[in-house]
């Protein structure tokens, strides 16, 4: 059971946008920074949204993070069949003193 | 080039010892954490522990705290993660991650290519 709890499934259809969730608490999205990362099959996670709001390097603007009370939110729009993966978010947890895990969306392109 | 190269994949019988490695390179090693992240197969990432190799400081997850060992050697600028007796239990993807307090407390930046544990009679 993850602290961070996400939709274990999403899907889209090309060039639409869709929302992913990540519902927290106080400790950890209510009070710190949330962080996004994609996965790959077989590849190791990629952070992708730093600081709730702040795209990583290279990362088009097609993905934009957001929060609100103690959720989060990771909105990719013009959707493209490359984003179909893993995407976890994760959170500074102040109870745990360490960054807490969701248990990931797995996003289809249809 | 920042990179993190990880040991080769394992297999392990139950009750066995184990030590992996994440052997860093290409920036000021002792100068960031350096974190060990647990994903058995198909399922979530979980957060084991952090080590800043500077001054070998470590903090555990509670889920893991007297399970697992992380130690760094900043000389060979190396961190490890070891268990001194394996259960089934532990088969899973095992990722080293530097963390980046530049990009904030939980942002990960590198990662290294995942080191596999199977453990099974």
């Amino acid at each position: 059971q993850s602290v961070l709890t996400q939709p274990p499934s999403a899907s889209g259809t090309p060039g639409q946008r869709v929302t992913l969730s990540c519902s927290g608490g106080i400790s950890n999205i209510g009070s710190n920074n949330v962080f996004w990362y994609v996965q790959l099959p077989g590849a190791a996670p990629k952070l992708i949204i730093y600081k709730t709001d702040h795209r990583s390097p290279g990362v088009p603007d097609r993905f934009s993070g957001s929060k609100s009370g103690t959720s989060a939110s990771l909105a990719i729009s013009g959707l493209q069949s490359e984003d179909e993966a893993d995407f976890y978010c994760a959170a500074w947890d102040d109870s745990l003193s360490g960054p807490v895990f969701g248990g990931g969306t797995k996003l289809t392109v249809l | 080039e920042v990179q993190l190269v990880q040991s080769g994949a394992e297999v392990k019988k139950p009750g066995e010892s184990l030590k992996i490695s994440c052997e860093g390179s290409g920036y000021s090693f002792p100068n960031y954490w350096i974190a060990w992240v647990r994903q058995v197969p198909g399922k979530g990432l979980e957060w084991m522990g952090i080590i800043y190799p500077g001054d070998s400081d470590t903090t555990y997850s509670p889920s893991f705290e007297g399970q697992v060992t992380i130690s760094a050697d900043k000389s060979i600028t190396t961190a490890y993660l070891q268990w001194s007796s394996l259960k089934a239990s532990d088969t899973a993807i095992y990722f080293c991650t530097r963390r980046s307090d530049y990009y904030g407390t939980a942002a990960f930046d590198y990662w290294g290519q995942g080191t596999l544990v199977t453990v099974s009679s």
